[in-house]
């Protein structure tokens, strides 16, 4: 199977604190992609790191990539509330989406 | 950006019977995906819709259980059929703009007793 894995399976913090998720992959990419999932709802989109980039930020997220380990980590920093939700991560081959495991993180208020 | 609206968001259906879930794009696409969700899993690809051609269907998913139509560029269906409880699921159709970012209808969380 190409899916990503994710680690930790759950996450729980106090707000304030900052939470790191990390996905490992099995397949060359072309980019990898984070997305978030309210409640068994659709997915939407969070942000997208490409092969040859190793950092990207966009407001609290950072992410990170590795592809010498095939693996990337997603930072929420300063983490709210509202951010409790299952995150996922997904590589992107071809014109294939792999999604991972996904990480429920619960942020306590 | 795409915006996907889907329906039923959820529906509790009888086993032996069969549910169609419909997905409306606000704009042409070529491809249309339809993921099935089980509790507490991740996404896994059903098939994927083309307009004009039939599904192409990944490993474990066959036509016969989940028929899927694509009459037009916007707009697609997939009917779970002969349902029994392993079929309660969340199932998700989907969109991409040229692999870079996907989108998401809100999703129909089925449950099936």
């Amino acid at each position: 199977s190409q899916q990503g894995e994710e680690d930790p399976q759950a996450l729980s913090i106090q707000e304030g604190e900052n939470a790191t998720m990390n996905c490992s992959y099995k397949t060359s990419i072309n980019n990898l992609q984070w997305y978030r999932q309210n409640s068994g709802r659709g997915l939407v989109h969070l942000i997208l790191i490409r092969s040859n980039e190793r950092e990207k930020h966009s407001g609290r997220l950072r992410v990170t990539l590795d592809t010498s380990k095939k693996s990337s980590s997603l930072l929420i920093t300063a983490s709210r509330a509202a951010d409790t939700a299952s995150y996922f991560c997904a590589t992107v081959t071809g014109n294939q989406f792999y999604f991972g495991t996904g990480t429920s993180l619960t942020v306590i208020p | 950006s795409a915006v996907i609206s889907q329906k039923p968001s959820r529906d509790i259906c009888q086993r032996g019977t069969s549910l169609t879930i419909q997905c409306q794009v606000d704009s042409q696409v070529t491809m249309m995906f339809w993921y099935r969700q089980q509790p507490g899993q991740s996404l896994t690809l059903i098939a994927t819709a083309n307009q004009g051609s039939e599904a192409t269907y990944e490993s474990g998913f066959v036509i016969d259980k989940f028929p899927i139509s694509r009459p037009n560029l916007t707009f697609s269906t997939l009917t779970v059929s002969n349902m029994s409880p392993e079929d309660s699921s969340i199932y998700l159709c989907s969109v991409n703009r040229e692999y870079t970012e996907a989108f998401f209808g809100q999703g129909t969380r089925l449950t099936v007793v």
